[in-house]
């Protein structure tokens, strides 16, 4: 399949937790990458692979993959997670093409 | 720390060839971690895989503009560049170049570092 799919926007209390999700067939065969994007800024890598967090990305942030469903979570939300998050992955034809989510709008209330 | 530096014309005229390059610095673009990449985001919209090359030059493009694109590696450059060609307003966008890595044991992909991106504006 070619598709990533993720909820357009999705919204948290400051402090609890959030789950934002990716869903597709691709991730059945590879893990899913996540990237941070805030307004005005290139994305951010923060989580790949099984669930790995690159230097300096904080261990609120984590990664899990169930099925064809890739997700990030986010435990105890802070105002500056506020951004929008992408997942990625490999298309799982064989050809090396590099697949990304519509992205999730992430608000902290 | 391998830095990246898009650099190209922000305005483009319709039809013609949008012309990018990526600098490479602080590491080598002749290095068998990276594959170097092209990612672009339109205006309000999310992001596009261009595509991918390898220093020794095999390349991978998105199929939706296969017909379209052309990446290249300059190893005594240390760049990476991108030619889209008859581009229209659709093509309008911040073009990124990044490093995308292929798990050598797990199957994952990732675009470990990413430039700062340039936007390309395509008008008359």
């Amino acid at each position: 399949s070619s598709d990533l799919t993720q909820d357009p926007a999705v919204s948290v209390a400051l402090g609890q937790t959030v789950r934002i999700t990716c869903q597709g067939d691709s991730l059945r065969t590879y893990y899913a990458s996540w990237y941070q994007q805030k307004p005005g800024q290139a994305p951010l890598l923060v989580i790949y692979g099984k669930n790995n967090r690159p230097s300096g990305i904080p261990d609120r942030f984590s990664g899990s993959r169930s099925g064809n469903t890739a997700s990030l979570t986010i435990i105890g939300a802070q105002a500056e997670d506020e951004a929008d998050y992408y997942c990625n992955s490999r298309d799982s034809s064989g050809n090396h093409l590099e697949l990304f989510g519509g992205g999730t709008q992430l608000t902290v209330l | 720390q391998l830095q990246l530096q898009e650099s190209g014309p922000g305005l483009v005229n319709p039809s013609e060839t949008l012309s990018l390059t990526c600098t490479v610095s602080g590491g080598s673009i002749s290095s068998d971690t990276y594959y170097w990449a092209w990612i672009r985001q339109p205006p309000g919209k999310g992001l596009e895989w261009i595509g991918s090359v390898y220093y020794l030059g095999s390349t991978y493009y998105n199929p939706s503009l296969k017909s379209r694109v052309t990446m290249s590696v300059d190893t005594s450059k240390n760049q990476f560049s991108l030619k889209l060609s008859s581009v229209t307003a659709a093509d309008t966008a911040v073009y990124y170049c990044a490093t995308l890595i292929h798990g050598p044991t797990v199957n994952m992909d990732v675009f470990d570092i990413w430039g700062q991106g340039t936007l390309v504006i395509v008008s008359s």
